[in-house]
């Protein structure tokens, strides 16, 4: 089936370390994203791509990086530069022209 | 930065129950406006793409207006069900490829 997937769902890490979200979908589409969730707020824009080994940096981008080195693959790194990484993250594709996003079902991550 | 405004919070209506929320959002160089539904434990789900003032989209008992010149969208469902139940987001598209989405509409029906 085709579909965007999130791994893992949910992720715990110490403080100060690295961390890298995975993010990979077989529809063919053009565009990834990946929003931020925290509680009493809206999803809020990460980083964006609209072509392979291309990226924009979204509304928060600070403390992140993403890669776009395959069409199926937009991994996300959080970085020990993150202040307040503890946070669902949802990473969403689109096709080019077509206006409805996809979503996977997020990565929970708690940083302790 | 733009703000994208959702009300109320949240909802609590029996089932039968008619309901409706608000979208507000910046009514300049607007491209679309995008509802989607999201339930707990799934990925949010599109449910209506609207980008022409006036427009009006409707799926069963879901449906939705757009008023582009004062920047807000309704959404309404008729006759609630438990099933209903669910977080409803709006996000707002300029010309620039990216959502910007609100807060959500969290809505609990009760049997």
């Amino acid at each position: 089936d085709g579909g965007i997937t999130q791994s893992p769902k949910y992720l715990f890490r110490k403080e100060g370390q690295n961390v890298t979200l995975s993010c990979e979908q077989n529809l063919n589409h053009d565009a990834m994203y990946w929003y931020r969730q925290d509680p009493g707020q809206g999803l809020r824009l990460i980083y964006y791509s609209q072509i392979v080994n291309d990226f924009q940096k979204g509304d928060i981008a600070e403390g992140y990086s993403v890669s776009r080195e395959k069409k199926e693959s937009f991994p996300l790194t959080v970085t020990s530069a993150q202040k307040n990484p503890t946070a669902f993250y949802l990473c969403a594709s689109s096709k080019t022209g077509t206006p409805e996003a996809f979503f996977g079902q997020g990565t929970r991550l708690t940083v302790v | 930065i733009l703000n994208v405004e959702q009300s109320p919070q949240s909802l609590h209506v029996q089932e039968g129950d008619s309901t409706n929320f608000t979208c507000s959002f910046p009514s300049s160089n607007f491209y679309a406006l995008h509802w989607y539904r999201w339930e707990t434990a799934k990925s949010p789900e599109a449910l209506f793409v609207m980008t022409l003032n006036g427009d009006e989209k409707k799926k069963g008992r879901i449906s939705a207006t757009l008023n582009t010149k004062e920047g807000y969208s309704y959404l309404y469902i008729k006759g609630s069900q438990p099933e209903d139940s669910a977080t409803y987001l709006c996000a707002f598209e300029r010309n620039t490829d990216k959502l910007i989405f609100g807060t959500g509409t969290r809505l609990q029906v009760f049997p």
